[in-house]
């Protein structure tokens, strides 16, 4: 079955430590994307890709980084920099802007 | 900056009953799309229904239908014969053409709830 496979499903980060969220796609579609979601709130974008070996900044940039190396996976790491990191982080994918986004099954990240 | 705003933090409704929830949104483009997204206690975001601003006809999908006023910014989603499966945090959801390629914009959310 096509779709995106978000792991882990829970992470836990501790104090200066980077970690890396994994998102891959099997949908061939050209677009991804990274959202952040915080308790009984709306969506916000952090990167998206349009095309392997680029990427663009969101609203919430700051904290985070991606990379874009193969068109089916589209990784983000929340650095030590980022200093609320607690959330619950949803990875999309779309084969154009015109096309609705599909979304993997998500990330909930917490601080040790 | 594009806006949308879900006024109706929570609403409830009884079940096989009708319910409207209401999305407004600001934009100066002329070329976007509106979506209603569903996330049920899972988490997991599912598309409910999409609307292209160029269509006049509103979009409808089974038991949901959208009500989309254009000149009002207006894209309110209603709900017909409501089943307890329908309970979820719904978020009304908009992106543009052109340099904002990307850039899905998400309201706060409606949390419905359904009364058996």
């Amino acid at each position: 079955d096509g779709g995106i496979t978000q792991s882990p499903k829970y992470l836990f980060r501790k104090e200066g430590q980077n970690v890396t969220l994994s998102c891959e796609q099997n949908l061939n579609h050209d677009a991804m994307y990274w959202y952040r979601q915080d308790p009984g709130q709306g969506l916000r974008l952090i990167y998206y890709s349009q095309i392997v070996n680029d990427f663009q900044k969101g609203d919430i940039a700051e904290g985070y980084s991606v990379s874009r190396e193969k068109k089916e996976s589209f990784p983000l790491t929340v650095t030590s920099a980022q200093k609320n990191p607690t959330a619950f982080y949803l990875c999309a994918s779309s084969g154009s802007f015109r096309q609705p986004q599909h979304f993997g099954d998500g990330t909930r990240l917490s601080i040790l | 900056a594009q806006t949308v705003t879900q006024s109706q933090p929570e609403m409830s409704v009884q079940e096989a009953e009708t319910v409207t929830l209401s999305c407004t949104y600001d934009t100066s483009e002329s070329d976007y799309y509106l979506f209603w997204y569903k996330q049920p206690p899972s988490r997991q975001m599912i598309l409910v229904i999409r609307q292209e601003a160029y269509k006049q006809q509103n979009a409808t999908e089974n038991r949901f239908s959208v009500n989309f006023q254009k000149a009002a910014k207006s894209f309110s989603l209603k709900i017909s014969d409501s089943q307890l499966g329908d309970a979820a945090m719904y978020f009304c959801a908009y992106i543009a053409g052109g340099t904002s390629y990307g850039k899905l914009t998400f309201g706060q959310g409606t949390i419905l709830t359904v009364h058996p």
